[in-house]
């Protein structure tokens, strides 16, 4: 039973490093986002999707790209990393459609960039 | 926009004390509550959720009212234990999907 899986765990990277951070969930969700994770701040809405080929901006989105290729992943794209993105990162998934569906939540992605 | 502000932590109490965290929010329209709980080292899980006014959600001893005339949704519990300690966040639900908008966190420590 994984439910919403991240991948890596922990992840350092220079400034100006691109990476890609991995979002797998096997419950057929069609509604999947990413947030990130900050001390004092809770947790902030970067990208959402409503299904496959369908993505759209959170409140926090620059320097940060999405797709939705499929029901299963949706992966977040650091393009040119900045110590600003230090942070956790967290990818969920619910339905579509039911506003008090519960959101599954992955492990975490902890990034560090220097 | 919609907003969810927790009450000021840290929280800092002892084994069997009373618990509560405050959580208002602001919203369009009438959003689905929740609170979310985060073990160190862990994602967030859901802990309990309401969907309309005077509902009440309950889990594990926890417990919160969707009050809509002050708009609040505080947490409670009435004897905690060392395995409470966590990050407690409160949120609000999109009413169209399931978009969330999460309060601030607080974090709960709970000596022996």
């Amino acid at each position: 039973n994984a439910g919403v899986t991240q991948t890596p765990k922990f992840q350092v990277l220079k400034t100006g490093q691109s990476m890609t951070l991995q979002c797998a969930q096997d419950m057929n969700h069609e509604y999947m986002s990413w947030y990130r994770q900050d001390p004092g701040m809770g947790l902030r809405l970067i990208h959402y999707s409503v299904g496959a080929g369908i993505t759209d901006q959170g409140e926090v989105p620059n320097g940060y790209n999405v797709s939705r290729s499929t029901t299963e992943d949706f992966p977040l794209r650091l393009l040119s990393a900045a110590p600003s993105q230090t942070s956790v990162y967290f990818c969920a998934s619910s339905y579509v459609g039911q506003g008090n569906a519960e959101a599954f939540f992955g492990q975490g992605t902890r990034l560090t960039v220097v | 926009g919609d907003s969810v502000t927790q009450m000021e932590g840290p929280v800092t109490l002892s084994e069997e004390a009373f618990l509560t965290i405050n959580c208002t929010y602001t919203a369009t329209g009438y959003p689905s509550l929740f609170w979310y709980v985060q073990y160190p080292g862990e994602g967030l899980q859901l802990l309990l959720k309401a969907t309309k006014a005077d509902d009440k959600g309950s889990n594990k001893g926890f417990e919160a009212t969707y009050r809509k005339e002050t708009t609040s949704f505080h947490l409670e519990k009435g004897s905690v234990q060392v395995s409470d300690s966590a990050v407690y966040f409160c949120a609000s639900g999109g009413t169209s999907y399931g978009k969330l908008t999460f309060g601030q966190g607080t974090i709960l420590t709970v000596h022996p």
